[in-house]
């Protein structure tokens, strides 16, 4: 099975734009996980999209937004984009959501450059 | 409130030696327990996971780790370190609610 691929791979933006990034999951999985990464702040949980909900949210502003398509692929959206929001952007997929025994498989990440 | 410590930033281990890396937790009700390895520019890579049973869990690449609920600990273990061992590894705790903690990241480094 392919692994959980993640688009664009690196991304440059400056204050005030913003950005998207995409999400595809393991196949058979329904559950996305979003995860910021940071040297300061290290893994921090942003949100989880379920069938098409979000299920779970972290403690990140509104700027911070997502959302899951039928087939499952996620996308999340930064608006109004800070210097801080330079970050590894993670997602991770996992069978179901709610069950915390099933194990989350990232995808390689999106390395978001703000200047 | 969960959370979950590595007390060490970075683990200096030399190749051959046996090693430890250390993670404490605390969570109500049961833990969920998780290892991940990330090599540089690269994503996380799932190790090995206590959901419940035998406390000592083996998982990929030869690592095992030890769940001690008196001690609250789940430290991640390898008999004979490589030097592509080297990565940063975190410790995480999920809960039904859907909420996950990791840790802060340690740093191994195995010399040769």
């Amino acid at each position: 099975k392919a692994g959980v691929t993640q688009t664009p791979r690196y991304l440059i933006k400056t204050r005030g734009q913003q950005v998207t990034l995409s999400c595809s999951p393991i196949s058979g999985h329904r559950s996305v996980s979003w995860y910021q990464q940071t040297p300061g702040q290290g893994l921090q949980f942003l949100f989880e999209y379920f069938s098409e909900t979000q299920r779970n949210k972290g403690n990140f502003p509104g700027r911070f937004s997502g959302r899951q398509f039928s087939n499952s692929r996620s996308e999340m959206n930064v608006s109004t984009l800070e210097l801080g929001d330079s970050a590894l952007y993670l997602c991770a997929s996992s069978l179901e959501s709610g069950r915390a025994g099933d194990t989350q498989y990232f995808g390689p990440g999106t390395r978001l450059t703000v200047l | 409130a969960q959370s979950v410590a590595q007390p060490e930033d970075q683990v200096n281990v030399a190749e051959g030696n046996p090693l430890t890396v250390k993670c404490t937790y605390s969570v109500s009700g049961n833990p969920y327990l998780f290892w991940y390895v990330q090599y540089p520019n690269r994503g996380l890579q799932f190790l090995l996971k206590y959901i419940t049973g035998d406390n000592l869990v083996k998982g990929s690449y030869g690592f095992e780790a030890e769940f001690n609920k008196s001690q609250t600990s789940f430290h991640l273990k390898k008999p004979s370190a490589l030097v592509s061992d080297s990565a940063l590894y975190f410790c995480a705790v999920f809960t039904n609610a859907g909420k996950s903690t990791f840790g802060d990241g340690t740093t191994l480094t195995v010399k040769p």
